[in-house]
């Protein structure tokens, strides 16, 4: 099936400092992909929606200038948590899927997640 | 987009058969059903996906009535490895619709 690949999967920084994530997909085109933050013993919850060769899309309630998604190519979207403090701690996940906006039975891969700590 | 119901938690032994039931009473016409695994730091895993009726693979099965209100995924012969975050979900993703997750069961199978 179909891989994401993303990494870190552990990154440990201090606060004020910004954190760079990538996620990649490694044997298709992603023209969509997710990021997605989960706290402990929490569901997943939508953070944005990544689009090559335009601006993200973002939920509600998700800060846009905190954190910046960058999808330049069909295969590479990047998370920047920017000015990271404390509360930022935890657990993003980026999906994606080779036939969104094709079919309406898509299956998302998910990457393997990264743990943020900023202490 | 179809807001989903499912219990907060089971708990199992080893061997058993699992049935986790998934609510969800507003689904649209042209909206799949997809359950999704999920381990303690790991991104979450595809499990099943059905429209109607029944669908089965290697590792579980997936019934849906003909209403398609609810879903049940069914583990057969769980064992401690199946000890998990399962997630339903539901959606159409031919206009690029949005993978929003419910709870989830937090399964437990126990020797």
């Amino acid at each position: 099936g179909a891989v994401v690949s993303q990494h870190p999967s552990r990154v440990i920084c201090k606060s004020g400092t910004s954190v760079k994530i990538e996620c990649r997909s490694l044997d298709f085109q992603a023209t969509t992909m997710f990021w997605y933050r989960q706290f402990p013993k929490q569901s997943l919850m939508l953070m944005a929606t990544s689009n090559e060769g335009s601006k993200a899309t973002y939920e509600q309630g998700v800060e846009k200038d905190k954190f910046l998604i960058n999808h330049a190519s069909l295969t590479l979207s990047t998370l920047t948590v920017t000015s990271a403090h404390p509360e930022d701690s935890s657990f993003y996940i980026c999906s994606a899927g080779d036939r969104l906006g094709v079919v309406a039975n898509e299956k998302l891969f998910f990457g393997s997640g990264t743990q943020l700590s900023v202490l | 987009l179809a807001k989903t119901t499912q219990p907060i938690s089971m708990d199992s032994y080893e061997g058993q058969e699992v049935n986790i039931t998934c609510s969800h009473n507003n689904i649209a016409t042209n909206d799949y059903i997809t359950w999704y695994q999920q381990f303690p730091s790991q991104g979450p895993r595809f499990i099943i996906q059905g429209y109607k009726t029944k669908v089965t693979n290697e590792v579980a099965s997936l019934f849906i009535p003909a209403d398609r209100k609810s879903s049940t995924l069914s583990l057969p012969r769980v064992s401690l490895s199946d000890t998990a975050v399962y997630y339903c979900l539901v959606g159409d993703y031919l206009q690029g619709g949005k993978l929003i997750f419910g709870q989830g069961t937090e399964l437990s199978v126990k020797p």
